[in-house]
């Protein structure tokens, strides 16, 4: 079965470099966009990255992605205490019927 | 953007409830829609999708069969009826507008609505 894995914590100094993964078990991964989210604890998620390396208005250019065979990265540039959150990546998996497929979530510590 | 949930409340197994998601700031019948939970302390776990126009339905194997999803384009709203509730569908509920009118990836959120199973 078609599964995204992210390592459950990352953790950078502030101003640091933080780059978190999202691996697929499977090349589907490169048939349909892949998103990333980002939550603070008792919000709601937010869009941080859409169609595998674009940038809603709002965010950041310090927050960018990328998406390279059965891998996606999403980097943080110049990490600050205000990023600490959860960040989730998703994407569409229709090899059986259908379901947006989440990977378990990456928390993310600036120490 | 905006996507406003209700219906949340506390129920004991076995009983039903139904959330509602009215949306606003975009065309409601031209894009697909989903129902995203997330148990306390646990990660996303996508629950329901429908199509643009209701024609194309999915759930996720935990509820499939309990769990029924529609909308009604007149009222700009997108329903998620929840029967036979167990306390692992204990959860915040968020509804989510997909990026198009077809299967994809949520890009816009609600706040969620709370759900709670317990005797």
């Amino acid at each position: 079965q078609f599964v995204l894995t992210q390592p459950p914590s990352a953790s950078g100094t502030p101003g640091q470099t933080v780059t978190i993964s999202c691996s697929a078990n499977r090349s589907d991964i490169e048939l349909n966009y892949l998103y990333w989210y980002q939550q603070f604890p008792g919000m709601a998620p937010k869009v941080l990255i859409s169609r595998n390396d674009r940038r809603p208005s709002g965010v950041p250019d310090r927050f960018s992605a990328s998406k390279s065979g059965t891998s996606a990265s999403l980097v943080i540039n110049a990490v600050r205490s205000a990023d600490e959150a959860t960040y989730y990546c998703a994407t569409w998996d229709d090899t059986l019927t259908g379901r947006v497929l989440f990977g378990g979530g990456t928390k993310l510590t600036v120490l | 953007v905006q996507l406003v949930e209700s219906g949340g409340g506390g129920v004991q197994p076995g009983e039903s409830l139904r959330l509602s998601c009215v949306a606003s700031g975009f065309p409601f019948s031209s894009y697909a829609m989903h129902w995203v939970r997330q148990a306390p302390g646990k990660g996303l776990e996508w629950v329901a999708f429908v199509s643009y126009d209701g024609s194309n339905e999915h759930f996720a194997d935990s509820v499939r069969g309990r769990f029924s999803i529609s909308r009604d384009s007149s009222k700009n709203t997108l329903f998620l009826q929840m029967n036979n509730l167990r306390r692992e569908d204990t959860a915040m509920y968020y509804c989510a507008k997909n990026y198009g009118a077809y299967g994809g990836t949520p890009d816009a959120w609600g706040q969620g609505t709370l759900v709670t199973v317990s005797s």
